[in-house]
């Protein structure tokens, strides 16, 4: 069965850091275009990072310099390492799977993990 | 940056009848388009993606028509379950950019 489960959320006090998780199972994220996307509360869906099968990443520029996107092969998880974070990144944030590089539609979420910036 | 603007911001609809919602893109993204439909507490479902392309397993009821700027997501007979926010999506550029939504609620 194909999945993603994502982990590691949590409230945090602004300046702080944390690293998400996204354990994915049926398929190979190496193989993919990996990407995050982010809710915040009364908000619309933000994409935040994407990383290319080749290892290629592009960010939004709301988080470009602050968050790094990165994946280990043989956990087959994705991660979001994210510092320096603000109040504005309070978001519940999804891993998801393009189509493919020229259909970078997302086909499978996972169910998201919260993330509070506050003090 | 593409900016995306959905209208309505909702649609209030009767079971059965036709829902279609727009999406207009603030520059061409020619049919690199995508819809998804997402209900409360649930992860986004891609419905459509290449504007008119129905993602696997989706109804017939849902379709996407489009190109350039201006896209429609048709849905024929509204079920119970097809009361949920309904966003687009372009990858022609990067930054990924997402609509503001539009619910669709029981009329």
């Amino acid at each position: 069965d194909v999945q993603l489960v994502e982990s590691g959320g949590g409230l945090i006090q602004p300046g702080g850091s944390l690293r998400l998780s996204c354990a994915a199972a049926g398929f190979s994220v190496s193989n993919n275009f990996m990407n995050w996307v982010r809710q915040a509360p009364g908000k619309g869906l933000e994409w935040v990072s994407v990383i290319y099968s080749t290892g290629t990443t592009y960010y939004a520029d709301s988080v470009k310099g602050l968050f790094t996107v990165s994946r280990d092969t043989s956990k087959n998880t994705l991660f979001l390492q994210m510092n320096s974070l603000r109040p504005e990144d309070t978001a519940v944030y999804y891993c998801a799977r393009a189509l493919s590089l020229y259909y970078h539609a997302m086909d499978v979420w996972g169910q998201g993990t919260t993330v509070t910036v506050s003090s | 940056e593409i900016l995306l603007t959905q209208s309505p911001a909702t649609l209030s609809v009767s079971p059965g009848d036709r829902a279609i919602l727009s999406c207009r893109a603030s520059q061409t993204v020619s049919s690199s388009l995508a819809w998804y439909q997402r209900k409360p507490g649930q992860a986004p479902r891609l419905l459509v993606y290449g504007a008119s392309t129905r993602a696997t397993g989706i109804p017939a009821r849902f379709s996407g028509s489009g190109s350039e700027t201006e896209f429609t997501l048709t849905i024929s007979s509204l079920q119970s379950e097809d009361f949920a926010v309904y966003y687009c999506q372009q990858y022609r550029n990067w930054p990924l950019t997402f609509g503001g939504g539009t619910k669709v609620e029981i009329k």
